[in-house]
Protein backbone atom coordinates (compact mmCIF):
# COMPACT_ATOMS: atom_id res chain seq x y z
CA UNK A 1 0.00 0.00 0.00
CA UNK A 2 0.83 3.80 -0.77
CA UNK A 3 1.16 6.27 1.88
CA UNK A 4 3.05 9.59 2.17
CA UNK A 5 3.49 12.11 5.02
CA UNK A 6 4.37 15.63 5.11
CA UNK A 7 6.72 16.33 8.44
CA UNK A 8 5.48 19.30 8.87
CA UNK A 9 2.05 20.96 8.56
CA UNK A 10 3.17 24.92 8.60
CA UNK A 11 6.35 26.01 7.71
CA UNK A 12 7.22 29.50 8.07
CA UNK A 13 10.69 31.58 6.58
CA UNK A 14 11.55 34.91 5.72
CA UNK A 15 11.65 36.41 2.35
CA UNK A 16 15.27 35.44 0.25
CA UNK A 17 15.98 32.34 2.74
CA UNK A 18 16.17 28.97 1.54
CA UNK A 19 12.83 26.80 1.56
CA UNK A 20 12.70 22.93 2.47
CA UNK A 21 9.49 21.14 2.94
CA UNK A 22 9.85 17.54 3.93
CA UNK A 23 8.00 14.57 2.35
CA UNK A 24 8.59 11.19 2.93
CA UNK A 25 6.59 7.90 1.15
CA UNK A 26 5.72 4.61 1.25
CA UNK A 27 5.47 2.44 -1.77
CA UNK A 28 5.12 -1.35 -2.67
CA UNK A 29 6.52 -0.08 -6.31
CA UNK A 30 8.65 1.60 -7.75
CA UNK A 31 6.62 5.29 -7.51
CA UNK A 32 5.85 8.31 -9.54
CA UNK A 33 6.20 11.65 -7.14
CA UNK A 34 4.65 14.83 -6.94
CA UNK A 35 4.86 18.14 -5.65
CA UNK A 36 1.54 19.91 -5.92
CA UNK A 37 0.88 23.93 -4.65
CA UNK A 38 -2.53 25.00 -3.96
CA UNK A 39 -3.01 28.92 -3.73
CA UNK A 40 -6.21 30.55 -2.10
CA UNK A 41 -9.21 29.82 -3.52
CA UNK A 42 -7.61 27.70 -6.60
CA UNK A 43 -6.81 24.24 -7.59
CA UNK A 44 -3.97 22.47 -6.97
CA UNK A 45 -1.08 23.25 -9.81
CA UNK A 46 1.50 20.78 -10.79
CA UNK A 47 5.34 21.95 -9.42
CA UNK A 48 7.81 18.98 -10.37
CA UNK A 49 7.22 15.05 -10.99
CA UNK A 50 9.86 12.30 -10.46
CA UNK A 51 8.76 9.20 -12.78
CA UNK A 52 12.35 7.19 -12.30
CA UNK A 53 14.46 9.60 -14.98
CA UNK A 54 16.97 11.98 -12.82
CA UNK A 55 16.57 12.03 -9.22
CA UNK A 56 16.97 15.86 -9.07
CA UNK A 57 13.78 16.81 -9.83
CA UNK A 58 13.24 20.65 -11.27
CA UNK A 59 10.22 22.36 -11.28
CA UNK A 60 8.84 26.08 -12.07
CA UNK A 61 9.07 28.85 -9.92
CA UNK A 62 12.71 27.77 -8.70
CA UNK A 63 11.56 24.80 -6.45
CA UNK A 64 13.07 21.42 -7.12
CA UNK A 65 13.11 18.21 -5.03
CA UNK A 66 15.32 15.67 -5.00
CA UNK A 67 14.29 11.39 -4.83
CA UNK A 68 16.11 9.45 -2.13
CA UNK A 69 15.32 5.97 -2.75
CA UNK A 70 17.37 5.15 0.87
CA UNK A 71 15.73 7.16 2.41
CA UNK A 72 12.14 7.33 1.32
CA UNK A 73 12.27 11.33 0.92
CA UNK A 74 10.98 13.68 -1.88
CA UNK A 75 11.93 16.76 -0.08
CA UNK A 76 11.01 19.95 -2.12
CA UNK A 77 13.15 23.22 -1.84
CA UNK A 78 13.81 26.44 -3.26
CA UNK A 79 17.46 28.54 -2.39
CA UNK A 80 15.14 32.02 -2.02
CA UNK A 81 11.74 32.09 -1.02
CA UNK A 82 9.36 35.22 -2.34
CA UNK A 83 6.15 36.17 -1.15
CA UNK A 84 4.59 35.16 -3.70
CA UNK A 85 5.51 31.48 -2.75
CA UNK A 86 3.58 31.27 0.43
CA UNK A 87 0.25 28.11 -0.51
CA UNK A 88 -0.12 25.02 0.88
CA UNK A 89 1.56 22.51 -0.74
CA UNK A 90 1.02 18.31 -1.18
CA UNK A 91 3.23 15.65 -1.76
CA UNK A 92 1.73 12.91 -4.13
CA UNK A 93 2.51 9.34 -4.41
CA UNK A 94 1.48 6.98 -7.06
CA UNK A 95 1.82 3.34 -7.77
CA UNK A 96 0.84 1.58 -11.17
CA UNK A 97 -3.34 1.68 -11.73
CA UNK A 98 -3.39 3.35 -7.91
CA UNK A 99 -5.18 6.95 -7.19
CA UNK A 100 -3.08 9.26 -6.01
CA UNK A 101 -2.18 9.74 -2.76
CA UNK A 102 -2.29 12.96 -1.38
CA UNK A 103 -0.27 13.99 2.28
CA UNK A 104 -2.13 15.67 4.61
CA UNK A 105 -0.23 19.59 3.16
CA UNK A 106 2.28 21.70 4.66
CA UNK A 107 1.44 25.38 4.29
CA UNK A 108 4.03 27.71 3.96
CA UNK A 109 4.27 31.75 5.17
CA UNK A 110 6.95 34.09 3.61
CA UNK A 111 7.68 36.71 6.29
CA UNK A 112 8.65 40.14 4.65
CA UNK B 1 -7.25 27.69 -23.05
CA UNK B 2 -6.70 24.12 -21.29
CA UNK B 3 -8.96 24.01 -18.37
CA UNK B 4 -11.18 21.73 -16.00
CA UNK B 5 -14.56 23.59 -15.05
CA UNK B 6 -16.42 22.87 -12.01
CA UNK B 7 -19.98 24.03 -11.64
CA UNK B 8 -20.92 26.04 -9.00
CA UNK B 9 -18.22 26.96 -7.27
CA UNK B 10 -20.17 27.62 -3.78
CA UNK B 11 -22.95 25.93 -2.48
CA UNK B 12 -25.43 26.10 0.81
CA UNK B 13 -27.63 23.63 1.11
CA UNK B 14 -29.87 21.54 3.41
CA UNK B 15 -29.64 17.81 4.18
CA UNK B 16 -31.44 15.47 2.19
CA UNK B 17 -31.85 17.76 -1.12
CA UNK B 18 -30.62 16.07 -3.94
CA UNK B 19 -27.48 17.85 -6.23
CA UNK B 20 -25.22 17.23 -8.65
CA UNK B 21 -21.70 19.39 -9.36
CA UNK B 22 -20.51 19.54 -12.55
CA UNK B 23 -17.23 18.78 -14.24
CA UNK B 24 -16.19 19.41 -17.78
CA UNK B 25 -12.67 19.43 -19.38
CA UNK B 26 -11.27 20.88 -22.63
CA UNK B 27 -8.45 18.60 -23.26
CA UNK B 28 -9.84 15.32 -24.59
CA UNK B 29 -8.86 13.87 -21.41
CA UNK B 30 -9.60 10.22 -21.04
CA UNK B 31 -8.86 10.08 -17.35
CA UNK B 32 -11.32 12.09 -14.62
CA UNK B 33 -11.60 11.80 -11.24
CA UNK B 34 -13.34 13.47 -8.10
CA UNK B 35 -11.73 14.77 -4.64
CA UNK B 36 -12.48 15.92 -1.35
CA UNK B 37 -10.60 17.92 0.66
CA UNK B 38 -10.28 18.37 4.26
CA UNK B 39 -8.38 20.32 6.54
CA UNK B 40 -5.61 18.27 7.85
CA UNK B 41 -6.51 14.90 5.27
CA UNK B 42 -5.62 16.59 1.92
CA UNK B 43 -7.37 15.29 -0.34
CA UNK B 44 -9.12 12.09 -0.74
CA UNK B 45 -10.46 10.30 -3.82
CA UNK B 46 -14.11 9.55 -4.56
CA UNK B 47 -14.70 8.55 -7.66
CA UNK B 48 -12.53 8.03 -10.81
CA UNK B 49 -13.10 7.08 -14.34
CA UNK B 50 -10.57 5.46 -16.56
CA UNK B 51 -12.89 6.45 -19.68
CA UNK B 52 -16.50 7.20 -21.02
CA UNK B 53 -18.84 4.52 -19.30
CA UNK B 54 -16.22 3.34 -17.32
CA UNK B 55 -15.97 4.61 -13.75
CA UNK B 56 -14.88 3.06 -10.06
CA UNK B 57 -14.50 4.12 -6.64
CA UNK B 58 -12.19 5.59 -4.69
CA UNK B 59 -11.06 6.01 -1.25
CA UNK B 60 -14.16 7.42 0.09
CA UNK B 61 -16.88 6.99 -2.36
CA UNK B 62 -20.01 6.48 0.55
CA UNK B 63 -22.77 8.74 -1.08
CA UNK B 64 -21.99 9.44 -4.10
CA UNK B 65 -22.72 8.84 -7.47
CA UNK B 66 -20.81 9.74 -10.90
CA UNK B 67 -21.94 8.92 -14.23
CA UNK B 68 -19.17 9.33 -17.29
CA UNK B 69 -21.51 9.54 -20.06
CA UNK B 70 -19.47 11.84 -22.38
CA UNK B 71 -16.39 11.67 -22.32
CA UNK B 72 -15.83 15.88 -21.45
CA UNK B 73 -18.12 15.50 -18.44
CA UNK B 74 -17.86 13.93 -15.16
CA UNK B 75 -20.85 15.27 -12.57
CA UNK B 76 -20.86 14.22 -9.06
CA UNK B 77 -23.98 13.37 -7.35
CA UNK B 78 -25.02 13.30 -3.90
CA UNK B 79 -28.25 11.86 -3.70
CA UNK B 80 -28.99 12.87 -0.26
CA UNK B 81 -26.25 14.86 0.98
CA UNK B 82 -25.29 15.27 4.91
CA UNK B 83 -23.75 17.72 6.84
CA UNK B 84 -20.59 15.29 6.67
CA UNK B 85 -20.43 16.31 3.38
CA UNK B 86 -19.18 19.21 3.50
CA UNK B 87 -15.93 20.01 2.21
CA UNK B 88 -13.94 21.62 -0.68
CA UNK B 89 -14.36 19.37 -4.02
CA UNK B 90 -12.05 19.03 -6.28
CA UNK B 91 -12.50 17.48 -9.82
CA UNK B 92 -9.62 16.51 -12.18
CA UNK B 93 -8.34 15.25 -15.59
CA UNK B 94 -5.39 13.58 -16.77
CA UNK B 95 -4.16 12.72 -20.48
CA UNK B 96 -4.62 8.29 -19.09
CA UNK B 97 -3.96 6.14 -16.60
CA UNK B 98 -0.43 5.06 -17.33
CA UNK B 99 -0.10 1.10 -17.20
CA UNK B 100 3.49 1.24 -15.72
CA UNK B 101 1.87 3.60 -13.38
CA UNK B 102 3.85 6.52 -14.75
CA UNK B 103 0.59 9.04 -14.34
CA UNK B 104 0.83 11.83 -16.31
CA UNK B 105 0.28 14.86 -14.33
CA UNK B 106 -3.41 15.76 -13.37
CA UNK B 107 -4.94 19.02 -14.09
CA UNK B 108 -7.18 20.28 -11.75
CA UNK B 109 -10.44 22.83 -11.21
CA UNK B 110 -10.50 25.63 -9.03
CA UNK B 111 -12.76 23.67 -6.59
CA UNK B 112 -16.50 23.79 -5.71
CA UNK B 113 -16.96 24.57 -1.47
CA UNK B 114 -20.16 22.92 -0.79
CA UNK B 115 -21.99 23.46 2.69
CA UNK B 116 -24.83 20.80 4.16
CA UNK B 117 -27.16 22.26 6.87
Amino acid sequence: AQSVTQLDSHVSVSEGTPVLLRCNYSSSYSPSLFWYVQHPNKGLQLLLKYTSAATLVKGINGFEAEFKKSETSFHLTKPSAHMSDAAEYFCVVSEAWRALTFGSGTRLQVQP
Amino acid sequence: EAQVTQNPRYLITVTGKKLTVTCSQNMNHEYMSWYRQDPGLGLRQIYYSMNVEVTDKGDVPEGYKVSRKEKRNFPLILESPSPNQTSLYFCASSLSRSRTGRDLPQHFGDGTRLSIL
